[in-house]
C-alpha cells in the first residue's frame, strides 16, 4: 500500500532540545511538503521541496531545519530556536510541484514541550 | 492575512439533511480550489477539487460551487451522514510550487 508515513506519533520536548519528525513516502511522488496545525489557524506551510536536495522555506520556516537527501524522504528538525514548538505537524506529498495537484497526508505528529 | 477564510468554525445538521461549507479567498490568483475531511488524530484526507475554469464539480453526495466574481466557494453534502462529522478544510493554490494554502477548517456534526 502506497502512503506517507510520519514517526513518531506523539512526541515530548524538552525546552532547548532539538528534535527530528520523520516523514517517509512511498508514492514516487516528487514534491514534499510540512504544515502545522494550531487551533483556529488552520495548516500553515513550514518547508517544502519540489526536487530531491532542494527545498524552499515556506510562511512559518523560522526556527525550523530540514533536508531532502532522498526522493522518498523529509524530515523536519524542530530546534530551540522555534518558540513555540507544541503543535500538530503534518507531511503531505504531491506528484509534482509544478501544476495542480492535491497532497497526500501523512496521519501527523504531536508536539508537546514539556 | 488569511488569504482563504472559513469563517464558521462549526456546523451541526440533521441526518439525511444538507450540510453547506462556505470558503472565501482574497487573492485572485487561485486557480484550483480542494476541500480536506480531517478526522481526529489524523492526516485530512481530499474530497473533492474544482478549477476556476469551472463553476461546478460533483462527486456522488459532495458538490463544490465556485463563485469566482464573489471569490467564493461553497462545499454541499446531500445527504449528509454521522460518518460526515469531520473538519472540513477549504484550500486554495495559483499553480506556483503547488503549494497549498488552507483555511481555519469547519467542524461538522451530523446528529443521528
Amino acid at each position: 500500500d502506497g502512503g506517507i508515513t510520519q514517526s513518531p506519533k506523539y512526541l515530548f520536548r524538552k525546552e532547548g532540545q532539538n528534535v527530528t519528525l520523520s516523514c517517509e513516502q512511498n508514492l514516487n511522488h516528487d514534491a514534499m511538503y510540512w504544515y502545522r496545525q494550531d487551533p483556529g489557524q488552520g495548516l500553515r506551510l513550514i518547508y517544502y521541496s519540489q526536487i530531491v536536495n532542494d527545498f524552499q522555506k515556506g510562511d512559518i520556516a523560522e526556527g525550523y531545519s530540514v533536508s531532502r537527501e532522498k526522493k522518498e524522504s523529509f524530515p523536519l528538525t524542530v530546534t530551540s530556536a522555534q518558540k513555540n514548538p507544541t503543535a500538530f505537524y503534518l507531511c503531505a506529498s504531491s506528484i509534482s510541484a509544478t501544476g495542480n495537484y492535491g497532497y497526500t497526508f501523512g496521519s501527523g505528529t504531536r508536539l508537546t514541550v514539556v | 492575512d488569511q488569504q482563504v477564510k472559513q469563517n464558521s468554525p462549526s456546523l451541526s445538521v440533521q441526518e439525511g439533511r444538507i450540510s453547506i461549507l462556505n470558503c472565501d479567498y482574497t487573492n485572485s490568483m487561485f486557480d484550483y480550489f480542494l476541500w480536506y475531511k480531517k478526522y481526529p488524530a489524523e492526516g485530512p484526507t481530499f474530497l473533492i477539487s474544482i478549477s476556476s475554469i469551472k463553476d461546478k464539480n460533483e462527486d456522488g453526495r459532495f458538490t463544490v460551487f465556485l463563485n469566482k466574481s464573489a471569490k467564493h466557494l461553497s462545499l454541499h453534502i446531500v445527504p449528509s451522514q454521522p460518518g460526515d462529522s469531520a473538519v472540513y478544510f477549504c484550500a486554495a493554490s495559483t499553480g506556483d510550487g503547488n503549494k497549498l494554502v488552507f483555511g481555519a477548517g469547519t467542524i461538522l456534526r451530523v446528529k443521528s
